[in-house]
């Protein structure tokens, strides 16, 4: 029962180094999402895709590219960290067939950039 | 746009007594209310939702919420507190009328401090 799965879930990156965060899911569902959490701001928004060939973005997109190629998988690509980008991040998906659908979490990844 | 409040940065309460951690949110339509949970280093996790019908919602762990239309709020509630409650909370809206984006809204988070 693996549901939302995320790696890696610690990365120390070297400021302009890339990278990619993996998440995929085993839930067939459509819609899929990544988020930063900081610290006294909750989880913000950085990029979401409703299904497979569609991405768009979400409240601070800016540093990140997302692509969703298959319903699974939905890779985030740090072009150059920048210290800034030090954050945790949280994939999630939920089904596409009600708006009131539950979110569902991966456990994180951990990201410092220095 | 939608948001969501949460004007305490920590609640803390004795194990056994009851607690309510508060949520107040703004959207435009009808609101769609979550509430998760964060232990350490873990994801989120999904307490309970507020779709439709009765104010009263019961979610996992013994929590229940209740959707207050007149006073926008979604306060999360135990009974009887227990130690192993302490975590990070948030409530989370969705407008029902953004269907497009059907990203969560989330308010900066509540720590809950359950002392023995």
């Amino acid at each position: 029962n693996a549901g939302v799965t995320q790696t890696p879930k610690f990365q120390v990156l070297k400021t302009g180094q890339s990278m990619t965060l993996q998440c995929a899911q085993d839930m067939n569902h459509e819609y899929m999402s990544w988020y930063r959490q900081d610290p006294g701001m909750g989880l913000r928004l950085i990029h979401y895709s409703v299904g497979a060939g569609i991405t768009d973005q979400g409240e601070v997109p800016n540093g990140y590219n997302v692509s969703r190629s298959t319903t699974e998988d939905f890779p985030l690509r740090l072009l150059s960290a920048a210290p800034s980008q030090t954050s945790v991040y949280f994939c999630a998906s939920s089904s596409d067939s009600h708006s009131g659908n539950t979110i569902y979490f991966g456990e994180g990844s951990w990201l410092t950039v220095v | 746009a939608q948001s969501v409040a949460q004007p305490e940065d920590q609640v803390n309460v004795a194990e056994g007594n009851p607690l309510t951690v508060k949520c107040t949110y703004s959207v435009s339509g009808n609101p769609y209310l979550f509430w998760y949970v964060q232990y350490p280093n873990r994801g989120l996790q999904f307490l309970l939702k507020y779709i439709t019908g009765d104010n009263l919602v019961k979610g996992s762990y013994g929590f229940e919420a209740e959707f207050n239309k007149s006073q926008t709020s979604f306060h999360l509630k135990k009974p009887s507190a227990l130690v192993s409650d302490s975590a990070l909370y948030f409530c989370a809206v969705r407008d029902k009328a953004n269907t497009g984006r059907r990203a969560l809204t989330f308010g900066s988070g509540t720590r809950l401090q359950v002392q023995p």
